[in-house]
């Protein structure tokens, strides 16, 4: 069975410093994993997605995730905060063995201090 | 043009009640999901059409039944509201052969 650890409730750092959300997997099979950004009372936008292409993703504002498998790990990172960015961060990873299901993690809280 | 739209935004309702929440996509996809994110946000699906047929129920209470008149929407109804069927309430579509799932704005729903 699959799932995914989101290791920190909430992150916080200053604005114009790194940003590092941290996720693991489990997996039996190679997986596609997924970040995905919730602001405040909005949807879910998609920021990255592995799908066993490169091992390291970029996406959307500058977010970047790397796939390493002797880690089980999917860390998203930033290289400098910005006040946009404080929302809820989901790693999500999804079953492949005939129907397409996400699995999400219970998210991270990131806040962005001035 | 919205991807993915859920009608309403908000429902605001009394414990008991019967209500119904819509979903259309218009991006050709085939598969749709419903998923319920609780108070801590934590997000669960609940369940898949692929073409009009369900493929993932995710033993929610029977009295959740899913509806899907053709590929392009799926509705939920709820029966006999409970305070615990509060909540925010995504649907998803997918297209065929791809996990990349597209999402709507949400439902929340309070249930009084």
């Amino acid at each position: 069975a699959q799932s995914v650890t989101q290791l920190d409730s909430h992150v916080s750092v200053s604005e114009g410093t790194p940003v590092l959300l941290r996720c693991n997997y489990s997996s039996s099979y190679s997986p596609s994993l997924f970040w995905y950004v919730q602001h405040p009372n909005k949807g879910l936008q998609l920021l990255l997605k592995y799908t066993s292409a490169a091992t390291l993703v970029k996406g959307i504002n500058g977010f970047e995730a790397e796939f390493k498998k002797s880690e089980t790990s999917f860390h998203l990172t930033k290289p400098s905060a910005h006040m946009s960015d404080a929302a809820e961060y989901f790693c999500v990873v999804s079953t492949t063995s005939g129907t397409y299901k996400y699995i999400f993690g219970t998210g991270t809280r990131l806040k962005v201090l001035a | 043009d919205t991807a993915v739209s859920q009608t309403p935004k908000y429902l605001v309702t009394q414990m008991g009640n019967d209500k119904s929440i819509k979903c259309e996509q218009n991006l050709g996809h085939d598969t749709m999901y419903w998923y319920k994110q609780d108070s801590k946000k934590f997000l669960k699906i609940m369940f898949s059409y692929n073409n009009k047929e369900l493929i993932i129920n995710e033993t929610v209470p029977n009295r959740f039944s899913p509806k899907s008149p053709d590929k392009a929407h799926l509705n939920l109804h709820i029966n006999s509201l409970e305070l615990g069927d509060s909540a925010v309430y995504f649907c998803a579509s997918a297209g065929q052969g791809g996990d990349e799932q597209f999402f709507g704005p949400g439902t929340r729903l309070t249930v009084l």
